[in-house]
């Protein structure tokens, strides 16, 4: 049974990054993909991008392309979402969860997520 | 403004059925089987209650179904219960270059 647990919450000031870890324990690492989705407050689901950790490659929603990184690590089984000139709009709470993918052709197809890490907030505030 | 449309709210009895709706477009719903249903409790995360327009995980009950006509699915929810009540968004991958999008969520009240 795969569990993913996240870091802790964050206050971060305009223009700062913020890097937030999903630990993962159960299951291979490397055999699945991460995914990280945001939820600012009030708000629904927004898919940032995601990670196939044995490939080591990323896809990024567009919105987030340039601004967002996504890694990880093998070794201890974790994958870090790093968000960088942070503005006001970017306070949410953010998810990792572990992403079933396919492949159509040469494209990555993120389907759907399960299990859910238990969410990180970040706050950003002057 | 999502790229999947939901009804923000729909409310039922215990006992009785009710679908909510996700409209997407050929270049999303329309276009691939690859429709998924989360489930979300206030303060926690979601919970993935239908993958794949219509497959139910292990451990999700089977008063809850997906499917799908056109750009258009459906999750239905069958003996509603009060458990029940919480937040659906719908999720589907997209050609575009967002990749995937999610619906904007629908809260369910049970009456």
């Amino acid at each position: 049974q795969v569990q993913l647990v996240q870091s802790g919450a964050e206050v971060k000031k305009p223009g700062s990054s913020v890097k937030v870890s999903c630990k993962a324990s159960g299951g291979t690492f490397s055999s699945y993909a991460i995914s990280w989705v945001r939820q600012a407050p009030g708000q629904g689901l927004e898919w940032m991008g995601g990670i196939i950790p044995i490939f080591g490659t990323a896809n990024y929603a567009q919105k987030f392309q340039g601004r967002v990184t996504i890694t990880a690590d093998e070794s201890t089984s974790t994958a870090y979402m790093e968000l960088s000139s942070l503005r006001s709009e970017d306070t949410a709470v953010y998810y990792c969860a572990r992403a079933m993918i396919t492949f159509g052709g040469v494209i990555v197809i993120y389907n759907w997520f399960d299990p859910w890490g238990q969410g990180t907030l970040v706050t950003v505030s002057s | 403004q999502s790229a999947l449309t939901q009804p923000a709210s729909v409310s039922g009895s215990p006992g009785q059925s009710i679908t909510i709706s996700c409209t997407g477009t050929s270049s999303d719903v329309g276009g691939y089987n690859y429709v998924s249903w989360y489930q979300q409790h206030p303060g926690k995360a979601p919970k993935l209650m239908i993958y794949d327009v219509s497959n139910r995980p292990s451990g999700v009950s089977n008063r809850f179904s997906g499917s799908k006509s056109g750009n258009t699915a459906s999750l239905t929810i069958s003996g509603l219960q009060a458990e029940d009540e919480a937040d659906y968004y719908c999720s589907s991958y997209t050609s575009s270059s967002t990749l995937l999008v999610f619906g904007g969520g629908t809260k369910l009240t049970v009456l």
